[in-house]
């Protein structure tokens, strides 16, 4: 069974301060990696789709990178609105072409 | 506003009345998805629809809940006889068809069953 686990559950990181959230992942053959930004009460945010290992993508303070077990979201000198739970999403393997399964997030909080 | 719209935001109900939510997909999308978010929780797959046909179903569709995709435009899930387990978020998503490709989310309805 595709299985997704992000860590840590919660960050609180002050404003300018970088750090990296894990999002580690079992399938029988990946076909996309998935980040999404989710504010209270609204539905999660596309971010960026990865494809294979190796793989990096960027948007403002924002990079991606996927291995063959685990993807990082980095963030580089985050703002108070970069505050958020960031989900993490794969399809393939047992979940059927376009079945995505989510992790339940790292919620992130950034004090300025 | 060309995303996907919801509707509507927000429905409480009473436990045991039927409810009905609207999905109004991207235009130029063929792929429609609705999942189902508790508190804490990631999204969690329902059913997906690929122009009017239903797809795939999880096993956590009950037999209380239908969707449908009437000309493949927008889609309607349904849930008769509530029951408060059914409280949560409920999230529509569209795609486009080629490939494996992300899917674009609605701002979601909000259930909360008395």
């Amino acid at each position: 069974e595709d299985q997704v686990t992000q860590s840590p559950e919660a960050l609180r990181l002050q404003e300018g301060e970088s750090s990296s959230l894990n999002c580690s992942y079992t399938v029988s053959g990946l076909r996309g990696l998935f980040w999404y930004r989710q504010d209270p009460g609204k539905g999660p945010e596309f971010l960026f789709t990865l494809y294979s290992a190796g793989e990096e993508k960027e948007k403002e303070r924002l990079k991606a990178t996927l291995t063959k077990k685990e993807s990082f979201l980095h963030i580089t000198a985050p703002k108070p609105e970069d505050s958020a739970t960031y989900l993490c999403a794969l399809a393939g393997g047992s979940g059927g072409y376009q079945k995505v399964t989510f992790g339940t997030g790292t919620k992130l909080q950034v004090i300025p | 506003d060309t995303g996907v719209s919801q509707d509507p935001r927000h429905k409480i109900t009473k436990r045991g009345q039927n409810v009905t939510f609207r999905c109004d997909p991207i235009s130029e999308h063929n792929r429609l998805y609705w999942y189902r978010q508790t508190l804490g929780q990631g999204p969690e797959f329902l059913t997906y629809f690929q122009n009017e046909a239903q797809l795939e179903k999880s096993r956590l569709l009950s037999d209380r809940f239908s969707a449908e995709r009437p000309k493949g435009s927008f889609s309607t899930l349904e849930i008769q006889r509530t029951e408060q387990g059914d409280s949560a978020m409920y999230l529509c998503a569209s795609s486009v068809v080629q490939g494996v490709t992300e899917a674009f989310f609605g701002q979601g309805t909000r259930l909360t069953v008395v």
